[in-house]
Protein backbone atom coordinates (compact mmCIF):
# COMPACT_ATOMS: atom_id res chain seq x y z
CA UNK A 1 0.00 0.00 0.00
CA UNK A 2 0.74 3.58 -0.94
CA UNK A 3 2.15 5.70 2.11
CA UNK A 4 2.58 9.52 2.16
CA UNK A 5 4.90 11.20 5.17
CA UNK A 6 5.68 14.51 6.37
CA UNK A 7 7.75 14.15 8.78
CA UNK A 8 7.29 18.19 9.67
CA UNK A 9 3.93 19.01 11.39
CA UNK A 10 4.48 22.87 11.98
CA UNK A 11 6.63 25.49 10.07
CA UNK A 12 7.17 29.09 10.12
CA UNK A 13 8.71 31.61 7.80
CA UNK A 14 8.76 34.94 7.62
CA UNK A 15 6.90 37.24 5.08
CA UNK A 16 8.91 37.72 1.70
CA UNK A 17 11.15 34.68 2.98
CA UNK A 18 11.41 31.29 1.04
CA UNK A 19 10.46 27.77 3.23
CA UNK A 20 10.60 24.49 1.56
CA UNK A 21 8.17 21.36 3.17
CA UNK A 22 9.27 18.19 2.85
CA UNK A 23 7.42 15.15 1.58
CA UNK A 24 8.52 11.60 1.20
CA UNK A 25 6.40 8.66 -0.36
CA UNK A 26 6.52 4.66 -0.77
CA UNK A 27 5.39 2.98 -3.81
CA UNK A 28 5.84 -0.11 -5.69
CA UNK A 29 4.46 1.40 -9.01
CA UNK A 30 5.64 3.76 -11.84
CA UNK A 31 2.56 5.60 -12.84
CA UNK A 32 1.02 7.70 -10.43
CA UNK A 33 0.61 11.77 -10.04
CA UNK A 34 1.66 13.84 -6.80
CA UNK A 35 0.13 16.81 -5.37
CA UNK A 36 0.51 19.17 -2.75
CA UNK A 37 -2.97 21.12 -0.82
CA UNK A 38 -3.15 23.62 0.97
CA UNK A 39 -6.13 24.11 3.11
CA UNK A 40 -6.48 27.63 4.75
CA UNK A 41 -8.02 27.82 8.27
CA UNK A 42 -11.75 26.77 7.94
CA UNK A 43 -12.01 27.14 4.19
CA UNK A 44 -11.69 24.66 1.24
CA UNK A 45 -8.89 22.70 0.54
CA UNK A 46 -7.22 23.64 -2.72
CA UNK A 47 -4.82 22.25 -5.59
CA UNK A 48 -1.42 24.36 -5.47
CA UNK A 49 0.21 22.14 -7.53
CA UNK A 50 0.59 18.76 -9.29
CA UNK A 51 3.25 16.66 -10.70
CA UNK A 52 3.14 13.79 -13.05
CA UNK A 53 5.82 10.54 -12.63
CA UNK A 54 6.66 10.50 -15.84
CA UNK A 55 7.84 14.13 -16.42
CA UNK A 56 11.25 14.65 -15.35
CA UNK A 57 10.72 18.41 -15.29
CA UNK A 58 9.92 19.73 -11.83
CA UNK A 59 6.46 21.60 -11.94
CA UNK A 60 6.06 25.45 -11.63
CA UNK A 61 3.20 27.47 -10.35
CA UNK A 62 4.25 31.17 -9.42
CA UNK A 63 5.93 31.25 -6.55
CA UNK A 64 5.30 27.26 -5.94
CA UNK A 65 7.65 24.85 -7.56
CA UNK A 66 8.64 21.42 -6.30
CA UNK A 67 11.59 19.46 -6.25
CA UNK A 68 10.63 15.75 -7.32
CA UNK A 69 13.14 12.56 -7.08
CA UNK A 70 11.40 9.70 -8.42
CA UNK A 71 14.28 7.33 -7.27
CA UNK A 72 14.64 8.91 -3.89
CA UNK A 73 10.49 9.28 -3.63
CA UNK A 74 10.94 12.60 -2.62
CA UNK A 75 8.60 15.87 -3.46
CA UNK A 76 9.09 18.87 -1.73
CA UNK A 77 7.35 21.46 -2.11
CA UNK A 78 9.31 24.90 -2.07
CA UNK A 79 7.36 28.55 -1.18
CA UNK A 80 9.34 31.87 -2.66
CA UNK A 81 8.20 35.37 -1.14
CA UNK A 82 6.37 33.74 1.24
CA UNK A 83 3.38 35.81 1.84
CA UNK A 84 1.06 36.55 4.96
CA UNK A 85 -1.93 34.17 2.75
CA UNK A 86 0.14 31.25 2.36
CA UNK A 87 -0.47 30.71 6.25
CA UNK A 88 -2.49 26.94 5.74
CA UNK A 89 -1.93 23.40 6.37
CA UNK A 90 -0.37 22.22 3.50
CA UNK A 91 -0.94 18.45 2.82
CA UNK A 92 1.35 15.98 0.13
CA UNK A 93 -0.81 13.76 -1.39
CA UNK A 94 -0.46 10.63 -3.80
CA UNK A 95 -2.62 8.54 -6.41
CA UNK A 96 -1.76 6.12 -8.69
CA UNK A 97 -3.00 5.87 -12.17
CA UNK A 98 -3.96 1.98 -11.44
CA UNK A 99 -5.98 2.83 -8.32
CA UNK A 100 -7.31 6.17 -9.03
CA UNK A 101 -10.11 5.80 -6.36
CA UNK A 102 -8.11 6.49 -3.17
CA UNK A 103 -5.60 9.37 -2.99
CA UNK A 104 -3.44 9.11 -0.66
CA UNK A 105 -2.66 12.07 1.74
CA UNK A 106 0.02 13.07 4.37
CA UNK A 107 -1.25 14.17 7.73
CA UNK A 108 0.04 17.73 6.96
CA UNK A 109 2.51 20.21 7.87
CA UNK A 110 1.14 23.58 9.36
CA UNK A 111 2.69 26.91 7.82
CA UNK A 112 2.66 30.13 9.61
CA UNK A 113 3.93 33.11 7.89
CA UNK A 114 4.87 35.88 10.25
CA UNK A 115 4.68 39.57 9.02
CA UNK B 1 -13.27 28.22 -6.28
CA UNK B 2 -14.80 24.93 -6.88
CA UNK B 3 -18.14 24.47 -6.80
CA UNK B 4 -18.64 22.28 -4.17
CA UNK B 5 -20.91 22.39 -0.83
CA UNK B 6 -21.09 21.08 2.54
CA UNK B 7 -23.92 21.30 4.76
CA UNK B 8 -23.74 21.97 7.63
CA UNK B 9 -20.28 23.76 8.07
CA UNK B 10 -20.53 22.88 12.09
CA UNK B 11 -22.44 20.36 14.14
CA UNK B 12 -23.01 19.62 17.63
CA UNK B 13 -25.35 16.82 18.39
CA UNK B 14 -25.86 14.44 21.23
CA UNK B 15 -25.06 10.52 21.02
CA UNK B 16 -27.52 8.53 19.59
CA UNK B 17 -29.42 11.03 17.19
CA UNK B 18 -29.25 11.02 13.80
CA UNK B 19 -27.31 12.90 11.34
CA UNK B 20 -26.57 13.76 7.91
CA UNK B 21 -24.23 15.35 6.42
CA UNK B 22 -25.10 16.54 2.83
CA UNK B 23 -22.78 17.37 -0.26
CA UNK B 24 -23.61 18.83 -3.62
CA UNK B 25 -21.04 19.75 -6.83
CA UNK B 26 -22.61 21.82 -9.85
CA UNK B 27 -19.32 20.73 -11.72
CA UNK B 28 -21.27 17.68 -13.08
CA UNK B 29 -18.23 15.11 -11.90
CA UNK B 30 -19.36 11.48 -11.79
CA UNK B 31 -17.13 10.19 -9.22
CA UNK B 32 -17.22 11.93 -5.16
CA UNK B 33 -15.51 11.28 -2.08
CA UNK B 34 -15.92 11.55 1.43
CA UNK B 35 -12.74 11.59 3.93
CA UNK B 36 -12.84 11.80 7.53
CA UNK B 37 -9.93 14.63 8.92
CA UNK B 38 -8.31 14.33 12.38
CA UNK B 39 -6.26 16.88 13.67
CA UNK B 40 -2.84 15.75 12.95
CA UNK B 41 -3.65 13.13 10.81
CA UNK B 42 -3.69 12.28 6.91
CA UNK B 43 -6.99 12.25 5.57
CA UNK B 44 -8.84 8.98 5.28
CA UNK B 45 -11.08 7.80 2.64
CA UNK B 46 -14.55 6.51 4.25
CA UNK B 47 -16.78 6.29 0.74
CA UNK B 48 -16.46 6.95 -2.70
CA UNK B 49 -19.29 6.77 -5.84
CA UNK B 50 -18.04 6.46 -9.61
CA UNK B 51 -21.80 7.62 -10.14
CA UNK B 52 -25.77 7.69 -9.77
CA UNK B 53 -26.45 4.30 -8.38
CA UNK B 54 -22.73 3.66 -7.19
CA UNK B 55 -21.21 3.51 -3.43
CA UNK B 56 -18.03 2.01 -2.39
CA UNK B 57 -16.19 1.93 0.99
CA UNK B 58 -13.06 3.46 1.41
CA UNK B 59 -10.13 1.56 3.33
CA UNK B 60 -11.01 3.41 6.91
CA UNK B 61 -14.06 1.19 8.30
CA UNK B 62 -16.57 3.75 9.22
CA UNK B 63 -20.19 3.44 10.46
CA UNK B 64 -21.44 5.76 7.79
CA UNK B 65 -23.57 5.36 4.98
CA UNK B 66 -23.88 7.06 1.77
CA UNK B 67 -26.18 7.48 -0.91
CA UNK B 68 -26.17 8.47 -4.82
CA UNK B 69 -29.58 8.96 -6.29
CA UNK B 70 -28.42 12.09 -8.15
CA UNK B 71 -25.11 12.88 -9.55
CA UNK B 72 -24.41 16.26 -8.10
CA UNK B 73 -25.60 14.75 -4.66
CA UNK B 74 -23.71 12.24 -2.40
CA UNK B 75 -25.23 12.37 1.28
CA UNK B 76 -23.19 10.66 4.20
CA UNK B 77 -25.64 9.33 7.13
CA UNK B 78 -24.85 8.14 10.74
CA UNK B 79 -28.21 6.69 12.03
CA UNK B 80 -26.64 6.62 15.90
CA UNK B 81 -23.79 9.32 16.60
CA UNK B 82 -21.47 8.46 19.20
CA UNK B 83 -18.44 10.69 20.38
CA UNK B 84 -15.80 8.51 19.06
CA UNK B 85 -17.68 10.30 14.97
CA UNK B 86 -16.58 13.23 16.01
CA UNK B 87 -14.55 14.39 13.55
CA UNK B 88 -14.08 17.02 10.26
CA UNK B 89 -15.73 15.39 7.49
CA UNK B 90 -14.51 16.46 3.95
CA UNK B 91 -16.50 16.29 0.22
CA UNK B 92 -14.71 16.06 -2.56
CA UNK B 93 -15.36 15.48 -6.06
CA UNK B 94 -13.46 14.41 -9.56
CA UNK B 95 -14.12 13.80 -13.21
CA UNK B 96 -13.96 10.66 -14.80
CA UNK B 97 -12.70 10.35 -18.20
CA UNK B 98 -9.83 9.50 -18.76
CA UNK B 99 -9.19 12.44 -21.19
CA UNK B 100 -10.33 14.69 -17.99
CA UNK B 101 -9.04 12.99 -15.26
CA UNK B 102 -5.76 14.57 -13.77
CA UNK B 103 -6.08 13.31 -10.57
CA UNK B 104 -7.05 16.09 -9.19
CA UNK B 105 -9.63 16.43 -6.43
CA UNK B 106 -12.19 19.48 -5.71
CA UNK B 107 -12.87 19.78 -2.05
CA UNK B 108 -15.77 21.07 -0.28
CA UNK B 109 -15.00 23.38 3.29
CA UNK B 110 -16.05 20.63 5.33
CA UNK B 111 -18.61 19.39 8.20
CA UNK B 112 -17.10 19.78 11.44
CA UNK B 113 -18.98 17.31 13.77
CA UNK B 114 -18.77 17.07 17.28
CA UNK B 115 -20.75 14.83 19.23
CA UNK B 116 -21.24 15.02 22.91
Amino acid sequence: AQTVTQSQPEMSVQEAETVTLSCTYDTSENNYYLFWYKQPPSRQMILVIRQEAYKQQNATENRFSVNFQKAAKSFSLKISDSQLGDTAMYFCAFISLYNNNDMRFGAGTRLTVKP
Amino acid sequence: EADIYQTPRYLVIGTGKKITLECSQTMGHDKMYWYQQDPGMELHLIHYSYGVNSTEKGDLSSESTVSRIRTEHFPLTLESARPSHTSQYLCASSPLGASLNTGELFFGEGSRLTVL
